[in-house]
């Protein structure tokens, strides 16, 4: 079974700063999605981000991007110019292509953004 | 367009009580899922559903019972609630495989 794992707990950036999220997963297909979730204090659950296993180049939205090192299984979330409604809980997330398999996510990072 | 929508958002009830948790989607999805979090464990599977009448179980489905009769409704009953089961529950629904989960607003149970 696919596990996802991070291993922050909990993080703090200054506004306007850039901080990054790690994730590593354990899985042995070589094809899956994964995506990063944002939960802010209103509990709703966000896509931040999406990224396909077979494409290299990293995906990107605005201000997010990730860094996706297949081979060594991390997935981490870098947050540039970080603003005070970034502050959430992130969640990563895990999906096989095989079956109906739903998403597998870690346990979360709480962000917190300093003004 | 309501997307995903979840009642009771705010739910008490009482040990050994039946409860429902409503879902319904207007976007036609063919998947729908049900999470708990609690603190410490992020978001874990209760049960999911590929289509209308076929469900299966995710990591906690120990208490808990669905049904989908409909491609938009995934109810979710706690048959005899427990206190352990006091939890924040989300609804979910995915269009395939492929493609990331919609969530709905969750529903903040208390079990007395």
């Amino acid at each position: 079974a696919q596990t996802v794992t991070q291993s922050q707990p909990e993080m703090s950036v200054q506004e306007a700063e850039t901080v990054t999220l790690s994730c590593t997963y354990d899985t042995s297909e070589s094809d899956y999605y994964l995506f990063w979730y944002k939960q802010p204090p209103s509990r709703q659950m966000i896509l931040v981000i999406r990224q396909e296993a077979y494409k290299q180049q990293n995906a990107t939205e605005n201000r997010f991007s990730v860094n996706f090192q297949k081979a060594a299984k991390s997935f981490s979330l870098k947050i540039s110019d970080s603003q005070l409604g970034d502050a959430a809980m992130y969640f990563c997330a895990y999906r096989s292509l095989t079956g109906n398999t739903p998403l597998v996510f870690g346990k979360g990072t709480r962000l917190s953004v300093i003004a | 367009d309501a997307g995903i929508t979840q009642s009771p958002r705010y739910k008490i009830t009482e040990t050994g009580r039946q409860v429902t948790l409503m879902c319904h989607q207007t976007w036609s999805h063919s998947y729908m899922f049900w999470y708990r979090q609690d603190l410490g464990h992020g978001l874990r599977l209760i049960y999911y559903s590929a289509a209308a009448d076929i469900t299966d179980k995710g990591e906690v489905p120990d208490g808990y019972v669905v049904s989908r009769s409909k491609t938009e409704n995934f109810p979710l009953t706690l048959e005899s609630a427990t206190r352990s089961q006091t939890s924040v529950y989300f609804c979910a629904s995915s269009r395939d495989t492929y493609n990331e989960q919609f969530f709905g607003p969750g529903t903040r149970l208390t079990v007395l």
